[in-house]
């Protein structure tokens, strides 16, 4: 089966705090690719990140950083020192080689920063 | 350069009635994805379309359709809504598709009453 979990629903943090947003996926390809995705209250999907399945490498964007295990079949995004503007909800997803082209979305972690 | 655009941005439909939406891309990109977000279901993948022909499709009944334009435009039709059918449509575009350089539209927001 192919299947992306973000068992945090709602998460909610005071500005400055560090929060890790947590994704485990599933799937029988060797070759995929995962991403995280940002919605803003104005509904675009905003893209944050791409990984294929071949690279490991930790990343780090700004604020943001990236955590690939395959391992144990995990993506986490970590964000350092919350911002209110981080409020969102964010999405892990997956894409499955034989899928080709079809986003698998977790259910989305609805993020809260408060001042 | 302009981002992908989705007309319009809300519409009510009565059930039974169909409806159109559409999505015009990134200039240059060829690819259109279409998507509906439920509070129920989450994000799932209806269908893409690549250089006027329906490359991918998700598990929807056949009521959900769509078409491409040789400007890649895209236009997604719902026949006979139902209320289930209540949601936000997203549209992705990106150059080949398998390029994965999805970017969303801020989506038509569906609600059938």
């Amino acid at each position: 089966a192919q299947k992306v979990t973000q068992a945090q629903t709602e998460i909610s943090v005071v500005e400055k705090e560090d929060v890790t947003l947590d994704c485990v996926y599933e799937t029988r390809d060797t070759t995929y690719y995962l991403f995280w995705y940002k919605q803003p209250p104005s509904g675009e999907l905003v893209f944050l990140i791409r990984r294929n399945s071949f690279d490991e490498q930790n990343e780090i964007s700004g604020r943001y950083s990236w955590n690939f295990q395959k391992s144990t079949s995990s993506f986490n995004f970590t964000i350092t020192a919350s911002q209110v503007v981080d409020s969102a909800v964010y999405f892990c997803a997956l894409i499955p080689n034989q899928a080709g082209t079809a986003l698998i979305f977790g259910k989305g972690t609805t993020l809260s920063v408060s001042s | 350069k302009a981002g992908v655009t989705q007309t319009p941005r809300y519409l009510i439909k009565t059930r039974g009635q169909q409806v159109t939406l559409s999505c015009s891309p990134i200039s240059g990109h060829r690819s259109v994805s279409w998507y509906q977000q439920t509070p129920g279901q989450g994000l799932q993948f209806l269908f893409e379309y690549f250089s006027e022909t329906q490359r991918n499709k998700g598990n929807f009944p056949g009521r959900f359709s769509g078409r491409q334009f040789s400007n890649s435009r895209s236009e997604m039709n719902v026949s006979t809504l139902e209320l289930g059918d209540s949601a936000l449509y997203l549209c992705a575009s990106s150059l080949e598709g398998t390029d994965y350089g999805y970017t969303f539209g801020s989506g038509t927001r569906l609600t059938v009453v």
